[in-house]
């Protein structure tokens, strides 16, 4: 079983729906996450950072981590076609700093 | 404020030969971590280096790779005697400080691609 499991994609939605993206993990270890996005041939963007359980909103992005459930959620509201993108889970235990990516999901908001 | 910079953007080189991959880490940043984006893959860890210190290399395949960050320039990985199986986007990040991971900054990559 890997470490973190993402939903496979692509995923395509129209302009203004609301996007859910989530991740599984096994290690109960990780107690930071986050989500980054990332634009074709380009590094990826932190977007969202959390710890531990709990909710976290950043204007359209809400990201949500359970704990108990191993269980991460990203949702986008109002979608854009700017967000576009491949985005990626990512969290860390506290022992160290090497963080542990899930395969991304490749997002197209069409107009 | 200048970000993760990254030199070169492209680099290809043919099998057996060596390839330098350099990573300036953002202004006032001193710890530098190394990945590796496999084609279809996620993003892969493969070293966490402090100024002049290796503090984690547990993702460094055991041959041909090789990474440092001396005290003055650029942390640089290098990958000798390269392979077409090292064909991949390799990314830089930095943090100011090991504070959980959360402020890793990424770079815009180098692609390598081994003819």
């Amino acid at each position: 079983q890997k470490e973190v499991e993402q939903d496979p994609g692509p995923l395509s939605v129209p302009e203004g729906a609301i996007v859910s993206l989530n991740c599984t993990y096994s290690n109960s270890a990780f107690q930071y996450f986050m989500w980054y996005r990332q634009y074709s041939r380009k590094g990826p963007e932190l977007l969202m950072y959390t710890y531990s359980s709990g909710n976290k909103e950043d204007g359209r992005f809400t990201a949500q981590v359970d704990k108990s459930s191993k269980y991460i959620s990203l949702f986008i509201r109002d979608s854009q076609p700017s967000d576009s993108a491949t985005y990626l889970c990512a969290m860390r235990s506290g022992a160290n700093s090497k963080l542990t990516f899930g395969k991304g999901i490749t997002l197209s908001v069409r107009p | 404020n200048a970000g993760v910079m990254q030199n070169p953007r492209h680099l290809v080189r043919r099998r057996g030969q060596e390839a330098r991959l350099r990573c300036s880490p953002m202004k006032g940043h001193s710890h530098v971590y190394w990945y590796r984006q496999l084609p279809e893959e996620g993003l892969k860890f493969m070293v966490y280096l402090q100024k002049e210190n290796i503090i984690d290399e547990s993702g460094m395949p055991k041959e041909r790779f090789s990474a440092e960050f001396p005290k003055e320039g650029p942390s640089i990985l290098r990958i000798q005697q390269v392979v077409r199986g090292d064909s991949a986007a390799y990314f830089c990040a930095s943090s100011p400080a090991d504070r959980g991971g959360d402020t890793q900054y990424f770079g815009p990559g180098t692609r390598l691609t081994v003819l």
